[in-house]
């Protein structure tokens, strides 16, 4: 079985100011891992995922994140946030059994 | 391509009502989730399905929750009778099929929001 761990629950940000986000997930096989971000009264969209290969995997809108096996992690970051980017950012991991299993969120509230 | 549909999209009922949730996945995917995303949490695994046969139900609270998936594309989530717990937002997802690493990539629909007062 495996768990993910959102070490901020929130993180308040200013405007073109960097953000990371940090996930870390225990998991005894071989996993793939994956961000998603909810905005307000929508579900979840997919921002990027580990699958194989290279372990610095970019997404969408700017965002992008460093898969650390030593480390168990796979933290989220952008280098300039806008307001838009205001939303609940999870974390999430899966093995060949196909079964998301999601991080309790972190809320970003981007301000000007 | 349209994406993951539901609805309603919110509903408010008693407790010891009964409601139901109807899904829509992406043309072509046949496996398909229903999650309970509780205030302030992660979404949870309820119920995976793959083409019209379960896979995994095990945290399906089974003495109140059903789902079916009868001809292997619309689902249905249904609670009956509800409780107060039971408030939160439920999503559905879907995905393909296979043994690659894009079979892990789920996609989710809008959720529909239940309040049981």
């Amino acid at each position: 079985a495996q768990s993910v761990t959102q070490l901020d629950s929130q993180v308040p940000v200013f405007e073109e100011a960097p953000v990371e986000l940090r996930c870390n997930y225990s998991s005894s096989v071989s996993v793939y891992l994956f961000w998603y971000v909810q905005y307000p009264n929508q579900g979840l969209q997919l921002l990027l995922k580990y699958l194989s290969g290279s372990t610095l995997v970019k997404g969408i809108n700017g965002f992008e994140a460093e898969f650390n096996k030593s480390q168990t992690s796979f933290h989220l970051r952008k280098p300039s946030v806008h307001i838009s980017d205001t939303a609940e950012y999870f974390c999430a991991v899966s093995n060949n059994d196909y079964k998301l299993s999601f991080g309790a969120g972190t809320t970003v509230t981007v301000r000007a | 391509e349209a994406g993951v549909a539901q609805s309603p999209r919110y509903k408010i009922i008693e407790k010891r009502q009964s409601v139901a949730f109807w899904c829509n996945p992406i043309s072509g995917h046949a496996t398909l989730y229903w999650y309970q995303q509780i205030l302030g949490q992660g979404p949870k695994l309820l119920i995976q399905f793959q083409n019209n046969g379960v896979v995994d139900d095990s945290q399906l609270p089974k003495d109140r929750f059903s789902a079916e998936r009868l001809k292997g594309v619309d689902s249905t989530l249904k609670i009956q009778p509800a409780k107060l717990e039971d408030s939160a937002v439920y999503l559905c997802a879907s995905s393909l099929t296979g043994t690659s690493g894009r079979a892990n990539e789920q996609f989710f629909g809008p959720g529909t929001r239940l309040t049981v007062l």
